[in-house]
């Protein structure tokens, strides 16, 4: 069975600052995805970066970044220069074929 | 690419009544739709995929007399919540498979749909 933990409820940076997000996951497929979406106030999921299992390479997306360790099965989401639109809910997930699977999600707040 | 429009935003309706929540594509082709519940502060459920021109597959413990899902074009999804009560007072979010957009856009969610059952 695959799983997804963040073992972080809620974090809190300052603006400007960088946050690092955790998030691990069990499987025992081989090729698959991994994703990190945000879902602000307005409850939209939008996506904010992923991964390709098969790439060692670690994705970034302008401020966001992921550290993929595959043997460990860890995909933290580094924020960069953190901006108060940052403010959300952000929720790691791994996807093989077309099944889902979310983390519980860490409440981030971005202090003026 | 990618949009995927959820209809409606908000609803409150009476206990007892029928919602329908509607998930369309509207750029692309989706052979397959999900339809998740999300409960406050609370992760998304998968609660059913949905199969243009075939009957949804339906996650354990839910009720497929309850919410009836009916995907009869490429790009429209239905989800019905029958006879509701208090207790399916929740978010309901679609999201599409996306095909071959998938290397640009990943999978798209719609704007979700806040029931309230009073």
């Amino acid at each position: 069975a695959q799983t997804v933990t963040q073992s972080q409820p809620e974090m809190s940076v300052q603006e400007a600052e960088t946050v690092t997000l955790s998030c691990t996951y069990d499987t025992s497929e081989n090729n698959y995805y991994l994703f990190w979406y945000k879902q602000p106030p307005s409850r939209q999921m939008i996506l904010v970066i992923r991964q390709e299992a098969y790439k060692q390479q670690n994705a970034t997306e302008n401020r966001f970044s992921v550290n993929f360790q595959k043997a460990a099965k860890s995909f933290s989401l580094k924020i960069s220069d953190s901006q108060l639109g940052d403010t959300a809910m952000y929720f790691c997930a791994f996807i093989y074929g077309n099944q889902f699977y979310f983390g519980t999600g860490t409440s981030l707040t971005v202090i003026p | 690419g990618a949009v995927v429009s959820q209809h409606p935003s908000r609803v409150i309706c009476k206990s007892g009544t029928s919602v329908k929540i509607e998930c369309r594509s509207l750029d692309f082709q989706a052979t397959t739709m999900f339809w998740y519940r999300q409960f406050p502060k609370q992760s998304l459920m998968l609660m059913a995929t949905s199969n243009e021109g075939s009957k949804a597959t339906y996650e354990q413990g839910v009720e497929k007399d309850k919410f009836l899902i009916n995907h009869a074009s490429l790009t429209l999804s239905t989800l019905t919540v029958t006879s509701a009560h208090p207790e399916d007072s929740s978010f309901y979010i679609c999201s599409v498979e996306p095909g071959q957009l998938f290397s640009n856009y990943g999978y798209t969610f719609g704007s979700g749909t806040r029931l309230t059952v009073v």
